[in-house]
């Protein structure tokens, strides 16, 4: 049974600190990981992808993956109010290039006080 | 800008009746998604396609079946809608190689009464 689990949250910050999302995933043969935000009514929004191990940084977003440990995590430094949604792990844990479809964890609740 | 479109936002039917849920993608991607979102049970998914014409099951395809005739447009349909497949409907696409990520259309939140 091919899992990815999340802590639901709420996850409470406040603004201006780093928010630390984690997420572990069942199927160690999984290749590409995928970190979606998703405000409330919306649909999800891809904020960066990783699939070698180590860290991987885009503006304020630091993915950081660890084969070994299956875990996935997902950093937000300088937190912003506009950074409030759920935060969604998603995990390729068939052949590599999302051709099945990705598995999502059900989501961190991210609360970032001004 | 990819853009995936869902051809409804809301849609209201009554028990027993066939649905139809379309999706169509504008990037040529090889990919296409159907997912359900229910409130703690997350994102689910219904069936995929890799290529015209096929298609394969995810996780929860019980009610539901597909169409793909074109590459751009992947169709999903409630042969006879049940009150428990009320739920938030999202389609998506991607590329057929490695880390390409999925797209989402706005979503179609369907209730069956």
């Amino acid at each position: 049974q091919k899992e990815v689990e999340q802590n639901s949250g709420p996850l409470s910050v406040p603004e201006g600190a780093i928010a630390s999302l984690n997420c572990t995933y069942s199927d160690r043969g999984s290749q590409s990981f995928f970190w979606y935000r998703q405000y409330s009514g919306k649909s999800p929004e891809l904020i960066m992808f990783i699939y070698s191990n180590g860290d991987k940084e885009d503006g304020r977003f630091t993915a950081q993956l660890n084969k070994a440990s299956q875990y996935v995590s997902l950093l937000i430094r300088d937190s912003q109010p506009s950074d409030s949604a759920t935060y969604l792990c998603a995990v390729d844990m068939y052949s590599g290039g999302g051709a099945d479809g990705l598995t999502f964890g059900k989501g961190t609740h991210l609360i970032i006080q001004p | 800008d990819v853009k995936v479109t869902q051809s409804s936002r809301y849609l209201v039917k009554r028990t027993g009746e066939k649905v139809f849920l379309e999706c169509v993608q504008d990037m040529d991607h090889e990919n296409m998604f159907w997912y359900r979102q229910d409130p703690g049970l997350g994102l689910r998914l219904i069936y995929f396609s890799y290529d015209v014409k096929m298609k394969e099951k995810g996780d929860i395809p019980e009610g539901y079946s597909v169409s793909r005739e074109k590459k751009e447009r992947f169709s999903l349909i409630l042969e006879s809608a049940s009150t428990n497949q009320t739920s938030m409907y999202l389609c998506a696409s991607s590329y057929l190689k490695l880390d390409s990520p999925l797209h989402f259309g706005n979503g179609t939140r369907l209730t069956v009464t």
